[in-house]
């Protein structure tokens, strides 16, 4: 079966730009995460959605939004990037949310570098 | 703040050796722990995950938890230097449920 898959795997991006990233979750699994990695920290949690509604969200601005698709499929997207933007950004999915099915696995990630 | 503390490193040890990794968290929410294992430039991959105290142990990899001391631990026995790679704690809490992740201790086997 396929695991978690992320597009595009590296991007580079100029400041005040946009950027979207996508995620395909494991097949049947219905909720997703995506997380932020800058080098030297673990990543940081920032959205997680569940059967297309949003069920939580971190500490990020509101340049950062998401939504999930009926496929369960997810975007994220960054309005006018900063150079702090810079990061391994991960998608995570699990069946669902709560102790049951909640292992998040991680997709390879896509490397923002914003110039 | 709900925190998840790992000693940084860089841990060194040598080829069959136990690797003792450690994490604290401040969250009594939280009720389950995952490590993750995450190669240099690649993403994180599970190693295991614990819910109740004490011991669970995988092949070569023992979790251990302790909710009294809010203390995780993960043991490597016989340590290869494959395992060399940073070592991710995380707590699973909020109402997302999602992982609050420690910033890791790299750990470097030595043949």
């Amino acid at each position: 079966d396929a695991g978690v898959t992320q597009s595009p795997t590296h991007l580079i991006k100029t400041r005040g730009q946009q950027v979207t990233l996508r995620c395909s979750p494991i097949s049947g699994h219905k909720s997703v995460s995506w997380y932020q990695q800058v080098l030297g920290q673990g990543p940081q949690f920032i959205f997680q959605y569940y059967e297309k509604e949003e069920r939580g969200r971190g500490n990020f601005p509101d340049r950062f939004s998401a939504r999930q698709f009926p496929n369960y499929s997810s975007e994220l997207n960054v309005n006018a990037l900063l150079l702090g933007d810079s990061a391994l950004y991960l998608c995570a999915s699990s069946e669902t949310p709560g102790l049951a099915g909640e292992t998040q696995y991680f997709g390879p990630g896509t490397r923002l570098l914003v110039l | 703040q709900k925190e998840v503390e790992q000693n940084s490193g860089p841990l060194s040890v040598p080829e069959g050796a136990i690797a003792s990794l450690n994490c604290t968290y401040s969250d009594r929410g939280s009720q389950s722990f995952f490590w993750y294992r995450q190669y240099s430039g690649k993403s994180p991959e599970l190693i295991m995950f614990i819910y109740s105290n004490g011991d669970k142990e995988d092949g070569r990899f023992t979790a251990q938890l302790n909710k009294a001391s809010q203390y995780v631990s993960l043991l490597i026995r016989d340590s290869q230097p494959s395992d060399s790679a940073t070592y991710l704690c995380a707590g699973v809490s909020g109402s997302a449920r999602q992982l609050t992740f420690g910033s890791g201790t790299q750990l470097t086997v030595l043949p």
